[in-house]
């Protein structure tokens, strides 16, 4: 089964709108770290936003916030006033714990095929 | 100047040749990654070290090496370079395994 899953190959939103993104992820471990990552057409990758499964409140930074549903295992991204310079590339990745101790599988950050994100003027 | 560094941005060579990836953080990160992406799969994990002395094989480390040189250089290599490893190549930091990756520009790769 995947470890991450991205439904949405590619969305087309008019700018200024809200847009969300979805994520769906496959954990039987208790802690684990979710993460999104944008990627411009310049192929740079950018860190937006971070959840921990321990973290009550949903993560938000700026106009990106979480939308954690942990029972559900989902962890969609959504994009507040959406912006021409929002089109990009979207990646949603998990990192699974518990991260008191270091192996493979907690340095590993297991990515989603990704979501590409057109906002139309 | 940016964080996380890698030279060449991009590169083209021919099957059978061996080449090398580079890079340098100034993050002062111990943990350094290098990742691929292929169109439609995401990015894997070829290699990630956690200091000079322990490095740690990725999930598609076969056909590659590296080397950590010092705590800020991290170096990927292609012993003999073959068609299906065209794709791009990131480095990328952190400073826990809490912490999200810092990365580099990537580095295009073609093997014709």
């Amino acid at each position: 089964a995947q470890k991450i899953t991205q439904t949405q190959p590619g969305m087309f939103v008019q700018e200024k709108e809200a847009v969300t993104l979805d994520c769906t992820y496959d954990t039987s471990d208790q802690s684990y770290g979710l993460f999104w990552y944008k990627q411009p057409s310049s192929g740079e990758m950018i860190f937006l936003i971070y959840q921990g499964s321990y973290d009550e409140q949903n993560a938000t930074e700026g106009r990106y916030s979480l939308n954690f549903q942990k029972a559900r295992k989902s962890a969609n991204l959504v994009i507040s006033a959406s912006q021409l310079g929002d089109s990009a590339m979207y990646f949603c990745a998990m990192r699974e714990g518990p991260f008191f101790i270091s192996n493979f599988g907690n340095e590993k950050l297991t990515f989603g095929t990704g979501t590409r994100l057109t906002i139309i003027p | 100047d940016a964080d996380v560094t890698q030279t060449p941005r991009n590169r083209i060579t021919k099957t059978g040749k061996r080449i090398m990836l580079e890079c340098s953080q100034t993050k002062g990160h111990d943990r350094m990654y290098w990742y691929r992406q292929d169109p439609g799969l995401g990015l894997q994990l070829i290699y990630y070290s956690f200091d000079v002395k322990d490095i740690n094989k990725g999930e598609i480390s076969d056909g590659y090496s590296v080397s950590r040189q010092a705590q800020a250089k991290f170096s990927l290599s292609l012993e003999s370079a073959i068609p299906n490893q065209t794709a791009l190549y990131f480095c990328a930091t952190s400073d826990s395994n809490r912490a999200p990756l810092h990365f580099g520009n990537g580095t295009r790769l073609t093997v014709t």
